[in-house]
């Protein structure tokens, strides 16, 4: 079956305690991104990558981490967590570089930081 | 820069009538636009997208979208509506004109009452 997984889907965690959401897809996919969703705010982009190394900023990057080191990973990190960084993660592919294609999203990440 | 509007942030509509979610863009060079839903606790699902061509975009569930150039929309509407059509649904788009930029509207939260 054509997936994006997140692991894990809920966490808890202190602040500065750093840690790492996984993504991963199937789907042979070039394009990967993170997004955070807010209530009232829709889904922001934190980063995106376009294919094995190849990162760049989103509208929101500050306080996060990523990296693309295998085509069907990409890995979200926080190496500080503060509670503003308390939010719902959704990693999501696509097959290239075109906007025009459809994203495929995670199940999403639940995350607190107290 | 682009934005997508939902001038909505909730719509109560009765099972069996016809539903209408609303979404308005600015974006610059010629707009695509998608509709995405999100139930409890599941990421998030295409439902369909307008790229060029027909106005009149035909989806998954049933759903379908009119793109309005001249008014800068993509409604999100279905004919009869169904109490499992309950979810939080998401107008996302960007223009080609600006690369890689593609935002999210905040979300309208569709309740249908049985």
């Amino acid at each position: 079956e054509a997936q994006v997984t997140q692991n894990p889907r809920y966490l808890i965690t202190v602040t500065g305690k750093k840690l790492t959401v996984t993504c991963s897809q199937n789907m042979n996919h070039e394009y990967m991104s993170w997004y955070r969703q807010d209530p009232g705010l829709g889904l922001r982009q934190i980063y995106y990558s376009m294919n094995v190394e190849v990162t760049d900023k989103g509208d929101v990057p500050e306080g996060y981490k990523v990296s693309r080191k295998e085509k069907r990973n990409f890995p979200l990190i926080l190496e500080s967590p503060s509670p503003n960084q308390t939010s719902l993660y959704f990693c999501a592919s696509r097959k290239g570089p075109d906007s025009t294609d459809t994203q495929y999203f995670g199940p999403g990440t639940r995350l607190t930081v107290l | 820069a682009q934005s997508v509007a939902q001038p909505e942030d909730q719509v109560n509509v009765a099972e069996g009538n016809p539903l209408t979610v609303k979404c308005t863009y600015s974006v610059s060079g010629n707009p695509y636009l998608f509709w995405y839903v999100q139930y409890p606790n599941r990421g998030l699902q295409f439902l369909l997208k307008y790229i060029t061509g027909d106005n009149l975009v035909k989806g998954s569930y049933g759903f379908e979208a009119e793109f309005n150039k001249s008014q800068t929309s993509f409604h999100l509407k279905k004919p009869s509506a169904l109490v499992s059509d309950s979810a939080l649904y998401f107008c996302a788009g960007g223009g080609d004109n600006y690369g890689q930029n593609f935002v999210f509207g905040p979300g309208t939260r569709l309740s249908v009452l049985p």
